[in-house]
């Protein structure tokens, strides 16, 4: 699987926006990018999915860079509850296989 | 909201006990995931399910470890004689449908603590 690297904390206040990046310059051109959140002492969650184009849903926005060597995750407006870990992971088109969790990024928010 | 539900929360228990974890997936769902987190650690894959039977394993995943859908809407994880390494944060995970996101649903976890 090709790898991904995020930084390891990133720090935000209340009601900015956070913008989480992630490098996968490995990437090949059929793997999708995925997003989930770990809240603390829960189990991972879902966040958003995308392959070439920008995404945006309920919970967050994804910015695909045009080669798609890195991705950007956008909160709009951070609120206490988004403090968790992200994972971003690559992911093949059809795949029911396993997710390969990283170490992620620490998200603080800061009220 | 369909959610994946885990019992119990919290198992303890002596080193070389079985244990059985309990999942419920969502109803409908076709893939059944086992993953573990060791405290201050990653999420590490162990197993999936699909079609009544086993899809994919990791190293983790050595006989000690199985897996089972007894009656069609639990999944269970069970460990035969427990290690102590084996303490960990278990989370049952599923899916839907063979598609390009076939996005996973993850359960609250079963912290086990073997002593």
């Amino acid at each position: 699987d090709a790898k991904t690297t995020q930084p390891n904390s990133m720090e935000s206040n209340e009601e900015e926006p956070v913008h989480l990046p992630c490098n996968h310059s490995t990437i090949s051109g059929t793997d999708y990018i995925h997003w989930y959140r770990q809240l603390p002492s829960q189990g991972p969650e879902y966040v958003i999915h995308g392959l070439t184009s920008n995404v945006n849903n309920r919970m967050a926005s994804l910015a695909i860079a045009e080669d798609r060597k890195s991705s950007t995750l956008i909160l709009h407006r951070a609120t206490l509850r988004d403090a968790a870990v992200y994972y971003c992971i690559l992911r093949a088109p059809g795949s029911a296989r396993q997710l390969t969790f990283g170490s992620g990024t620490q998200l603080t928010v800061l009220p | 909201e369909p959610e994946v539900t885990q019992t119990p929360s919290h198992q303890v228990t002596q080193m070389g006990q079985e244990v059985i974890l309990r999942c419920v997936p969502i109803s409908n769902h076709l893939y059944f995931y086992w993953y573990r987190q060791i405290l201050g650690q990653k999420v590490e894959f162990l197993v999936s399910f699909y079609n009544n039977e086993i899809s994919e394993k990791s190293e983790i995943f050595d006989d000690q470890f199985s897996v089972e859908r007894p009656d069609g809407s639990n999944f269970t994880l069970k460990i035969r004689s427990t290690k102590l390494e084996d303490s960990a944060m278990y989370f049952c995970a599923s899916s839907g449908y063979r598609g390009t996101y076939n996005e996973q649903f993850f359960g609250p976890g079963t912290r086990l603590t073997v002593l």
